[in-house]
């Protein structure tokens, strides 16, 4: 079982559409995470949220738009995707904090996007 | 940039014999190492991690070594087994302001056979 929960598991959208995934988390992690991976590829981070603020954009297209509405819950909200932003979506946590100890991320199981 | 390098891209290896894939990373920052096993159409899992205030780490069937001055990190799996077949992917990170920023390698895709 995972700890970081992810929904739809699979979603196919249109490029007019709007859509949103989401993540949640119960573990008391203070940050959050969005990464995109292609088949074959490694992760890339999109965004970073720490203590419910946006601190790493890695420069997305304004398309996709995170939302940390609080600790626990994390959304992307999509619009006017492209064929190529198909992809895996996953988010993770961790244990954040303000220290200086960097702390293992929690992977959810993914959403598979597929943009027709 | 952190740019992390990852080999070899593929690794087979007979049931029971030893398994070993090799990162560099280019940001003498970096502390954290990470390894993430993800099989087919699942998660990324961590499998071990190692900081560079320790030189190596063990863990059952797995150890992961680190060298800061060559600033290469290298996994070592024993006595593989079929469940050990996945793809294998480093990861080196260093403080920010929030967050934990991972620079993946690029991946290793090993195959245990029997």
């Amino acid at each position: 079982d995972t700890e970081v929960t992810q929904t739809p598991k699979h979603l196919v959208m249109g490029m007019t559409n709007k859509k949103s995934l989401k993540c949640e988390q119960h573990m008391g992690h203070r940050a959050m995470y969005w990464y995109k991976q292609k088949a074959k590829k490694p992760p890339e981070l999109m965004f970073v949220y720490s203590y419910e603020k946006l601190s790493i954009n890695e420069s997305v297209p304004s398309r996709f738009s995170p939302e940390c509405p609080n600790s626990s819950l994390l959304n992307l909200h999509l619009h006017a995707l492209q064929p190529e932003d198909s992809a895996l979506y996953l988010c993770a946590s961790s244990q954040g904090g303000r220290g200086p100890i960097n702390s293992p991320l929690h992977f959810g199981n993914g959403t598979r996007l597929t943009v027709t | 940039g952190e740019n992390v390098e990852q080999h070899p891209s593929t690794l087979s290896v007979q049931e029971g014999d030893s398994a070993v894939i090799k990162c560099t990373y280019s940001d003498s920052a970096s502390n954290y190492f990470p390894w993430y096993k993800q099989e087919l159409g699942k998660r990324p899992q961590l499998i071990i991690d190692i900081r560079s205030n320790v030189g190596e780490k063990k863990d059952q069937r797995i150890a992961v070594t680190l060298n800061k001055t060559a600033k290469h990190f290298s996994l070592h799996i024993t006595e593989t087994q079929p469940e050990d077949s996945a793809v294998y992917f480093c990861a080196a990170s260093k403080l920010t302001g929030g967050g934990n920023k991972l620079t993946f390698g690029t991946g290793t895709q090993l195959k245990v056979e029997l």
